[in-house]
């Protein structure tokens, strides 16, 4: 399968910045990216799909103006959390699509203070 | 739409216990089927999968039969370990991305 990188690990940023988070595919050309967001014990949240070249699919109820998503190559893919309060803590895992399913980054944990 | 359920957690078993994580789905037509694990402070990998009726996905000993007749994907293992700990969460792929289940912990204690 695809091996998929995020950087960074963990970060801790003040509330009112932005914090940008990189997902890399590693091995594997991808066109369509995935960014998910899990809050403590509980399952993913898909929050939107990104294309290579294009704007980012967001799903309802998150806020396209904050969680930015770049998608400028086949190998990278970015999420910028704009102005960031601590209802943003969370953990964000970054997914590559492959040929039969979704291959998983390690994920980000992000902490505002 | 397409969605998955599993059994609640979190589910605590003795080392060399037999395990069952109850799985079923409802899609239209007949999907892709996937047991994920997450270990604590990681993300998902893929643990097994299933790509039609009666395949059977295996690996590290673990074990899911994909059932058409009864729309399930139950996820069995004969003996677990304490290395197993951790969160399991069945998905069906749907139109071009996953559906997960709410996912279930296991807690194996020596």
């Amino acid at each position: 399968g695809a091996v998929v990188s995020q950087h960074p690990s963990r970060v801790i940023c003040k509330s009112g910045t932005s914090v940008k988070i990189e997902c890399r595919s590693l091995d594997f050309q991808a066109t369509t990216m995935f960014w998910y967001r899990q809050f403590p014990k509980k399952s993913l949240m898909l929050m939107a799909t990104s294309n290579e070249g294009s704007k980012a699919t967001y799903e309802q109820g998150v806020e396209k103006d904050k969680f930015l998503i770049n998608h400028a190559s086949l190998t990278l893919s970015t999420l910028t959390v704009t102005s960031a309060h601590p209802e943003d803590s969370s953990f964000y895992i970054c997914s590559v699509r492959g040929l039969e399913t979704q291959y998983f980054g390690p994920g980000t944990r992000l902490l505002v203070l | 739409g397409d969605s998955v359920t599993q059994m609640e957690g979190p589910v605590t078993l003795s080392e060399e216990a037999f395990l069952t994580i109850n799985c079923t789905y409802t899609a239209t037509g007949y999907p892709s089927l996937f047991w994920y694990v997450q270990y604590p402070g990681e993300g998902l990998q893929l643990l097994l999968k299933a790509t039609k009726a009666d395949d059977k996905g295996s690996n590290k000993g673990f074990e899911a039969t994909y059932r058409k007749e009864t729309t399930s994907f139950h996820l069995e293992k004969g003996s677990v370990q304490v290395s197993d700990s951790a969160v399991y969460f069945c998905a069906l792929m749907g139109a071009q991305k996953l559906v997960f289940g709410q996912g279930t912990r296991l807690t194996i204690n020596p």
